[in-house]
């Protein structure tokens, strides 16, 4: 069973639309959860964490956690066509080592 | 945040030559981390880095094919050894956040093609 869990997509939504990204995660230990975004060619780059069950909001971004069903999911409203990208679930145990999923990628269609 | 930056950028390797991968880091960090990044494909972490002491490598990586250097605090190579079409791949060196946030900063990446 892999540890982090994604749907590597395409996920395709239409402008304006609301895109719904989802993470599964297999240790319960886990304590902290991210969200990068990796443009093509580019490095990842963080967009929102959460530690604590519940909805955390940033601007566009919505993440969500429930710990009890290892559920982490990320909400984009009104997404933009420079939102596609390629969406990487992480999550961190009590250690100091991320596990990354594979991926979902996004597009936005104009 | 910290900086990052990775030399070189890209190159284009012969099979069973070595290449060196150069990650520098605008702060005093305490653990440095390598990944890769096959094409299509997610992170995987090769090794922890800490200064002082040996590289901790994930399962499937070996110090023999990605040895590592971490002289100082800022500074940090991995090597890939006797090269295959199979390493081609980017490479990311990362850190953690400063001031006790748990995010991971990455480089640039270098990506490297192996013929």
């Amino acid at each position: 069973q892999k540890e982090v869990e994604q749907n590597s997509g395409p996920l395709s939504v239409p402008e304006g639309a609301i895109a719904s990204l989802n993470c599964t995660y297999s240790d319960r230990g886990s304590q902290s959860f991210f969200w990068y975004r990796q443009y093509s060619g580019k490095s990842p780059e963080l967009i929102m964490f959460i530690y604590s069950n519940g909805d955390k909001e940033d601007g566009r971004f919505t993440a969500q956690l429930n710990k009890a069903s290892q559920y982490v999911s990320l909400l984009i409203r009104d997404s933009q066509p420079s939102d596609s990208a390629t969406y990487l679930c992480a999550v961190k145990t009590g250690g100091f080592k991320t596990i990354f999923g594979a991926g979902t990628r996004l597009f936005v269609k104009a | 945040s910290a900086v990052i930056s990775q030399k070189p950028s890209r190159d284009i390797c012969q099979r069973g030559t070595s290449l060196t991968i150069q990650c520098q880091v605008d702060s005093q960090v305490t653990m440095m981390f390598w990944y890769r990044q096959q094409p299509g494909q997610s992170l995987t972490l090769i090794a922890t880095a800490n200064q002082g002491s040996e590289a901790t490598y994930e399962s499937g990586f070996v110090i023999d094919k990605f040895p590592i250097s971490r002289p100082n605090l800022t500074f940090s190579t991995l090597t890939v050894s006797n090269m295959s079409p199979e390493d081609s791949s980017i490479y990311l060196c990362s850190v953690d956040g400063m001031g006790g946030s748990n995010e991971q900063f990455f480089g640039p990446g270098t990506r490297l093609t192996v013929l």
